[in-house]
């Protein structure tokens, strides 16, 4: 079955560092998804990428879908404590009705 | 407010009984979800409907059942044969079944069985 894979797992950075998380699929993928997830608190939907190669940008955050859409990453420039949380990638394969989430990757902001 | 909610939000059991996690959401929307997340494993899903009176395994689906015989409810019963259950529950709807359509959770129920 369809695998997506994120790395890393946890990443600790202070407070105006950048920060990313990597996603991999073992399939082609129709779209990406991603989400965050605050700590106690329910997966938000944060955007989707739909075209090879596509990029989108929400403030500080910067999305990307790789040319062959079986890889995306989310960049967070100059990191807040408002940040914590995990970022969880998700996608559709093609001929599948579900998300596939990967395990997400756990970002701890110090200031 | 439109959303989806949960309930409760801690849940215990003891160790053999059946559970039932309530999931209600008045969005209009098609498709319902329901995922287990344990820490460190992501999201997995358990089933899916598509539509009223239908609903698929997903993944992890042993020792779980569902029922939607209306739109706007998908109830999930945790079975005793169910090994490991304690876990943190979501339920989720998305406008339309596949793809280029986002999910929507609720809030959660953790479960605690003892």
């Amino acid at each position: 079955g369809q695998q997506v894979m994120q790395i890393p797992q946890y990443q600790h950075v202070q407070e105006g560092e950048d920060f990313t998380t990597y996603c991999n699929s073992s399939t082609t993928l129709s779209n990406i998804q991603w989400y965050k997830q605050r700590p106690g608190g329910h997966p938000v939907f944060l955007i989707q990428l739909v075209k090879s190669g596509e990029v989108k940008k929400q403030k500080r955050l910067t999305f990307q879908f790789g040319e062959a859409k079986k890889n995306s990453s989310l960049h967070i420039t100059a990191t807040q404590t408002t940040d914590v949380g995990t970022y969880f990638c998700a996608g559709h394969g093609s001929g599948y009705s579900t998300l596939t989430f990967g395990k997400g990757t756990m970002l701890l902001v110090s200031p | 407010d439109g959303g989806i909610t949960q309930s409760p939000k801690y849940l215990f059991r003891k160790e053999g009984q059946n559970v039932t996690l309530s999931c209600e959401q008045n969005l209009n929307h098609d498709a319902m979800y329901w995922y287990r997340q344990d820490p460190g494993q992501g999201l997995r899903l358990i089933y899916y409907s598509q539509i009223v009176n239908d609903f698929q395994k997903g993944d992890i689906a042993e020792g779980y059942s569902v029922s939607r015989e209306k739109k706007e409810s998908f109830p999930l019963t945790v079975t005793s044969a169910q090994k490991n259950p304690t876990a943190f529950y979501l339920c989720a709807s998305s406008i339309l079944p596949g793809a280029f359509t986002e999910a929507f959770f609720g809030q959660g129920t953790r479960l605690t069985v003892v």
